[in-house]
């Protein structure tokens, strides 16, 4: 079954604090990985995007690590910031479709 | 600004009544998206359109109902067939390869 788990489920952490979240995958054919932030009562923005080749991608602060051989993903935030709360959800996509598989996202909250 | 709108931001149903919701997008992207999000779960495909005149059923299809007549509208008609509807619901498109683009969502709440 094709499946994406992200965890931890939910994260605490101090303002310029660095953490990481992590993403396993049992999706296949794999095409690509996506990481999506999501603010409280928005839509999922896009942060990064990685194919089969590609094992690190950064965006600003955020950097995503992919290694597609144990099917695990990690998303990075250096010194974070109050806007950083939000969830974060990691997405693969499979081969040759149209179709995503969703994670249910890490909760993650930033206080001064 | 290109994006994508969703309307209204929150939405209320009566028992047996159908909620039709909004999304249009000026982006110029062929594709369309439905989904579904509930607390603690992953976003559910609920129907997607390629192109104009054309769609097709997602995942969690039954209840729900949508047209594609023009390129950059594809409203979501949610049906008294749907018996949890409570949810927030979004819309995407996409062009090519790229990531999907989300709409900002419609939150939508049983009376």
């Amino acid at each position: 079954k094709n499946q994406v788990e992200q965890s931890p489920q939910s994260l605490i952490i101090l303002e310029g604090k660095n953490c990481t979240l992590q993403c396993n995958y049992t999706v296949s054919p794999f095409s690509n990985l996506r990481w999506y932030k999501q603010d409280t009562g928005r839509g999922p923005v896009s942060l990064t995007i990685m194919t089969f080749s590609e094992n690190t991608k950064s965006n600003g602060r955020y950097t995503a690590t992919l290694d597609a051989d144990t099917k695990q993903s990690s998303l990075h935030i250096t010194a974070s910031q109050l806007s950083d709360s939000a969830s974060y959800i990691c997405v693969v996509s499979l081969y040759n479709t149209d179709k995503l598989i969703f994670g249910t996202g890490t909760r993650l909250q930033v206080f001064p | 600004d290109g994006g994508i709108t969703q309307s209204p931001k929150y939405l209320f149903r009566k028992e047996g009544q159908n909620v039709t919701l909004s999304c249009e997008q000026n982006l110029n992207h062929d594709a369309m998206y439905w989904y579904r999000q509930d607390p603690g779960q992953g976003l559910r495909l609920i129907y997607y359109s390629q192109i104009v005149n054309d769609f097709q059923k997602g995942d969690i299809a039954e209840g729900y109902s949508v047209s594609r007549e023009k390129k950059e509208s594809f409203p979501l008609t949610v049906t008294s067939a749907q018996k949890n509807p409570t949810a927030f619901y979004l819309c995407a498109s996409k062009w090519g390869n790229q990531p999907q683009h989300f709409g900002d969502g419609t939150r939508l709440s049983i009376l």
